[in-house]
């Protein structure tokens, strides 16, 4: 059975930095591009970044870009999100997401998402 | 980029009813169109990707159609576990968005 679990949401303040983790089972890892989707309160989904499993390649929402930092590590089934110089904007339910093959692919498997709240 | 629109924003339907949702791409996607249910409170779940491919385990209410930029997604009779927002997502390019969601209400 696949599981995701999201881990690492909280309160920053403005400008600070957080890193979301999302441990994976059930599936070779490793053989799946993974994916950030959130979702601002009462909002809709945004899509915010995708790690290939095939190339590593690696593409972000121009929202995020330069400020946001997605890796793996395949030893331990696990992908990250590093974010830094958050705003309050950034403020939002934080889901990965399975993709469904190793590059562009729909998202097949969810987290149960992690809260983000970025204020002072 | 590319942008998704769907519509409508929402609607009010009856158990039984036949719903339709459509999203229209800015530019071409081919076929790579996904759609997504969410219920309140929970995570997103993939109902049909590549246009018209049911995901494992969907009702076969559901089913999903295309013409050129414009796609739709159709339940045939609507049930209890319908209800939600549903969302169209293109894989086509990156950034891979999202349209802005389809609130689907009890009528």
């Amino acid at each position: 059975e696949v599981q995701l679990l999201d881990s690492g949401g909280g309160v920053v303040q403005p400008g600070g930095s957080l890193r979301l983790s999302c441990a994976a089972s059930g599936f070779t890892f490793s053989s799946y591009a993974m994916s950030w989707v959130r979702q601002a309160p009462g909002k809709g989904l945004e899509w915010v970044s995708i790690l290939n499993g095939n190339d590593g390649k690696t593409y972000y929402a121009d929202s995020v870009r330069g400020r946001f930092t997605i890796s793996r590590d395949n030893s331990k089934n696990t992908l990250f999100l590093q974010m830094t110089s958050l705003r309050p904007e950034d403020t939002a339910i934080y889901y990965c997401a399975k993709n469904r093959g190793s590059n562009w692919s729909p998202l097949d498997y969810w987290g149960q998402g992690i809260l983000v709240t970025v204020s002072s | 980029d590319i942008q998704m629109t769907q519509t409508p924003s929402s609607l009010s339907a009856s158990l039984g009813d036949r719903v339709t949702i459509t999203c229209r791409a800015s530019q071409s996607i081919k076929k790579y169109l996904n759609w997504y249910l969410q219920k309140p409170g929970k995570a997103p779940e993939l109902l049909i990707y590549g246009a018209s491919i049911l995901q494992d385990g969907v009702p076969s209410r559901f089913s999903g159609s295309s013409s050129a930029t414009d796609f739709t997604l159709t339940i045939s009779s609507l049930q209890s576990a319908d209800f939600g927002t549903y969302y169209c997502q293109q894989t086509s390019n990156a950034p891979l968005t999202f349209g802005g969601g389809t609130r689907v209400e009890m009528k």
